[in-house]
This record gives structure tokens, C-alpha cells and sequence, in this order.
């Protein structure tokens, strides 16, 4: 069975720092990994996905990496603003071509002060 | 683009009634989720569907039923509501080959 352990699990910084957000997992075989925002009483919005076969993605300030053979990914927030305050989950996929769904963590939740 | 609309956004039940949690998507996707997230605790699977007419359980579906009859809606029946399933639900959708899960709002059920 998959487990999904996110560190750490609440993160209070000044805006301005980068930041980075630890996500591992117990199951190297994965079909891709996502990482997730999640605002207070709101749905998960997807903001990256890496495959199986990459070693990072890259959106605007973020950047994830994926080193699935120690089975850890990492998020990378560049230049912290307020507006970056969430919960972000990490979600690997397993099973054939994805069917079973992901595994999620338990999120960091992230206050980027003014 | 709407997404995935889920209805209601809150709910609250007596012990031992019945309701029908509704969950549509206009994407086309083939793949559709429903998972449950208490504080604390993340995301749990309850049902999952490849397609229309196939359903199959996640890590929690005790307590819950599905059908998927079109490849739009995937409704989630709780039959018999406990206080245990208070909870918030979300349904999500992606296409066959993968990629992106898009999520729905939720919704906030208390079973009192």
C-alpha cells in the first residue's frame, strides 16, 4: 500500500524566501506524481504533474522534482507571495495506467506573511 | 467550461437517512473519483470508475454506493448515513491516458 508523508506539515515564512516542500513516498512504482493547492474550503487545483519518466517540471515560480527511485519529490516556491498561502498536497499515482487513483498526504500548510 | 460540478455544497442528515451526493463533468473523461478528506487525515479513495458501467472500491467504500451510467455523471449514494461519514467529499475527473485530476468544490456533510 502506498504512503505519502509530506514535511513539513505547517510552513509560516515572510513573503520574499523561497521556499521548499518535501514529499515522500513508499511505492516506487508509480505511473506520474501531481502536486496540489488547496485553499480553505475549496477544491484541489492541480499545479504540476511530473511522469514517471521526468525529473522536474517548472510553472511560473514553481518547480517540482522527482527522484522516484528513493521515492521523493520536492516543490520549489520562488519568491514567496502572500497569495501562495495554502495547503499543498503531493499525490503519486500507482496501478495500471492510473486507474486506482492517487495517494495523497496530508498537506503542508503554508503562511506567506505580508 | 464548467468542470466538475458537484451538488449539493452542504448537507446535513439525521442518523439513518439517505442521500444522493451528484457529481458531473463536461470534459469527456473517462476516469471519475470520489474521495472523502477529513481534517487532518487527507484525502481517502471511496470509489473510482474507468468508464461508463464500470465502478470499482477505493480504500473506504463501506457505507457507500456508486453507478456510472453515462460517461458525464458519477453519482455517490449513502445509504443508512452514521455519523462517521461527516466529512467533506470530492469528486474528480481525468482523461484515459492520464494527466491532470480536476476536482470538483465538494461537499460539507454532517450527519447528525
Amino acid at each position: 500500500k502506498q504512503e505519502v508523508t509530506q514535511i513539513p506539515a505547517a510552513l509560516s515564512v515572510p513573503e520574499g524566501e523561497n521556499l521548499v516542500l518535501n514529499c515522500s513516498f513508499t511505492d516506487s512504482a508509480i505511473y506520474n506524481l501531481q502536486w496540489f493547492r488547496q485553499d480553505p474550503g475549496k477544491g484541489l487545483t492541480s499545479l504540476l504533474l511530473i511522469q514517471s519518466s521526468q525529473r522536474e517540471q517548472t510553472s511560473g515560480r514553481l518547480n517540482a522534482s522527482l527522484d522516484k527511485s528513493s521515492g521523493r519529490s520536492t516543490l520549489y516556491i520562488a519568491a514567496s507571495q502572500p497569495g501562495d498561502s495554502a495547503t499543498y498536497l503531493c499525490a503519486p499515482t500507482t496501478g495500471r495506467g492510473g486507474a486506482d487513483g492517487l495517494t495523497f498526504g496530508k498537506g503542508t500548510h503554508l503562511i506567506i506573511q505580508p | 467550461n464548467a468542470g466538475v460540478t458537484q451538488t449539493p455544497k452542504f448537507r446535513i442528515l439525521k442518523i439513518g437517512q439517505s442521500m444522493t451526493l451528484q457529481c458531473t463533468q463536461d470534459m469527456n473523461h473517462n476516469y471519475m473519483y470520489w474521495y472523502r478528506q477529513d481534517p487532518g487525515m487527507g484525502l481517502k479513495l471511496i470509489y473510482y470508475s474507468v468508464g461508463a458501467g464500470i465502478t470499482d472500491k477505493g480504500e473506504v467504500p463501506n457505507g457507500y454506493n456508486v453507478s456510472r451510467s453515462t460517461t458525464e455523471d458519477f453519482p455517490l449514494r449513502l445509504e443508512l448515513a452514521a455519523p462517521s461519514q461527516t466529512s467533506v467529499y470530492f469528486c474528480a475527473s481525468r482523461s484515459t491516458t492520464g494527466g491532470k485530476l480536476f476536482f470538483g468544490s465538494g461537499t460539507q456533510l454532517s450527519v447528525l
